[in-house]
């Protein structure tokens, strides 16, 4: 069974600085990947996902994620945080031609911004 | 296009009571999942619908149950209330389900049991 592993519990950064979020994954091949974002008070929001072709793949709100196979991971970038993106973010796996078998999530890093 | 709708968006119950909870998907999407999240475990699968059938369940006791109605509407039901049910309880849908079909979350419906 798949798994996902998000190191980081909470991470603070300033505004303006850059941010990657960590995201690691256990499957047998490549999977689906994809990262969402929950504000307060909301439910997620899909930023990117991945399922083939080119391992840098850009999202909504300036993010960007790129996926490494030699290192089973998905990490989420952004050159520029503002303090709008202070929120949990998720990453998740779904298992390819696998018709309807449910994502599973990380268990969640939480970004708060600092001016 | 609205947005999947959740209600009520809070719940206090006390223990060995039930509660049932309501979620509308974004019109034409036939799928629906729900989801536990907890500070402790995150998110967690609950269960999915198509076309009114159950077609995945996840890890949960029999308390934990749900249906689907013709219009894609679904319901979550927990019988038997205990305090680690308490957490905020997450719907999702999408057009038809499939792994690679964007899912679409509510804003949830926060169960505190006492």
């Amino acid at each position: 069974a798949q798994s996902v592993t998000q190191p980081d519990i909470h991470i603070t950064v300033s505004e303006g600085a850059s941010l990657e979020l960590r995201c690691n994954y256990s499957y047998g091949a490549t999977p689906y990947l994809f990262w969402y974002v929950q504000s307060p008070g909301q439910g997620l929001q899909l930023l990117l996902k991945y399922f083939s072709g080119d391992t840098l793949v850009q999202g909504i709100k300036g993010f960007e994620a790129e996926f490494k196979r030699s290192q089973s991971s998905f990490n989420l970038r952004k050159p520029s945080v503002h303090w709008s993106d202070a929120a949990e973010y998720f990453c998740a796996v779904g298992v390819p031609n696998s018709g309807n078998t449910p994502l599973v999530f990380g268990k969640g890093t939480r970004l708060s911004v600092i001016a | 296009k609205a947005g999947v709708t959740q209600t009520p968006r809070y719940l206090i119950k006390t223990r060995g009571q039930q509660v049932t909870l309501s979620c509308s998907p974004i019109s034409g999407h036939r799928s629906v999942s729900w989801y536990q999240q907890t500070p402790g475990q995150g998110l967690q699968f609950l269960f999915e619908y198509f076309s009114e059938t159950q077609r995945n369940k996840g890890n949960f006791p029999g308390r934990f149950s749900g249906r689907q109605f013709s219009n894609s509407r679904s319901e979550m039901n927990v019988s038997t209330l205990e305090l680690g049910d308490s957490a905020l309880y997450l719907c999702a849908s999408s057009l038809d389900g499939a792994s690679t079909d964007t899912q679409y979350f509510g804003p949830g419906t926060r169960l505190t049991v006492l």
